[in-house]
């Protein structure tokens, strides 16, 4: 199965800032790839869906690229609401994977 | 609005089975796929399988198969997924999760856009 490796495993940023997170595929997964975001005790919350397409309802702060097997999700100007645990998930190869999460923490 | 709202918690023996619920509103229930994603305490997210509710077809992730049942009722417009032979492993929160693409007669797209609000399954003696 396709193993998803998110790098950093914390990142420690300000509001205001802009936060870069990335997902590496052990294989290429084409553009197959989601973005979601969970927050203690809720369920995660789809942002991206094949590799840059914002899911329904999503500010444009968020945005995502890549493809292949090196992708980058952006939040380009952080609000307090964003500081989250993010991660990425694939389709391409059954079965469907995810990575083991980015933490977003408040510097 | 799109609903998903689960079943409330559970605790198990090892060796027990549980069936977790979810019951769909505000959407045609037959016309998306859904599945099932659990989340082990302070882990990741680990897919499962899903089901097509129009046609009750079924797909599960290796590591669950023969352990995992997903089943539906359409004139409630409700999921379930059994797990039996429960193991300390298997305690974590369960999701429903509604798929993003809003057909079944392709396959599923496996991104998820709707998910219920978890049931924690505890497998302890």
């Amino acid at each position: 199965e396709i193993v998803l490796t998110q790098s950093p495993a914390t990142l420690s940023l300000s509001p205001g800032e802009r936060a870069t997170l990335s997902c590496r595929a052990s294989q290429s997964v084409s553009s197959y790839l989601a973005w979601y975001q969970q927050k203690p005790g809720q369920a995660p919350r789809l942002l991206i869906y094949d590799a840059s397409n914002r899911a329904t309802g999503i500010p444009a702060r968020f945005s995502g690229s890549g493809s292949g097997t090196d992708f980058t999700l952006t939040i380009s100007s952080l609000e307090p609401e964003d500081f989250a645990v993010y991660y990425c998930q694939q389709r391409s190869n059954w079965p469907s994977t995810f990575g083991q999460g980015t933490r977003l923490e408040i510097k | 609005q799109v609903q998903l709202v689960q079943s409330g918690a559970e605790v198990k023996k090892p060796g027990a089975s549980v069936k977790v619920s979810c019951k769909a509103s505000g959407y045609t229930f037959t016309g998306y796929y859904m599945h099932w994603v659990r989340q082990a305490p302070g882990q990741g997210l680990e897919w499962m399988g899903w089901i097509n509710p129009n046609s009750g077809g079924t797909n599960y992730a290796q590591k669950f198969q023969g352990r995992v049942t997903m089943t539906r009722d359409t004139s409630i417009s409700t999921a379930y997924m059994e797990l039996s032979r429960l193991r300390s492993d298997d305690t974590a929160v369960y999701y429903c999760a509604r798929d993003l693409s809003a057909t079944v007669v392709t396959p599923p797209r496996c991104f998820f856009d709707y998910w219920g609000q978890g049931t924690l399954v505890t497998v302890s003696s």
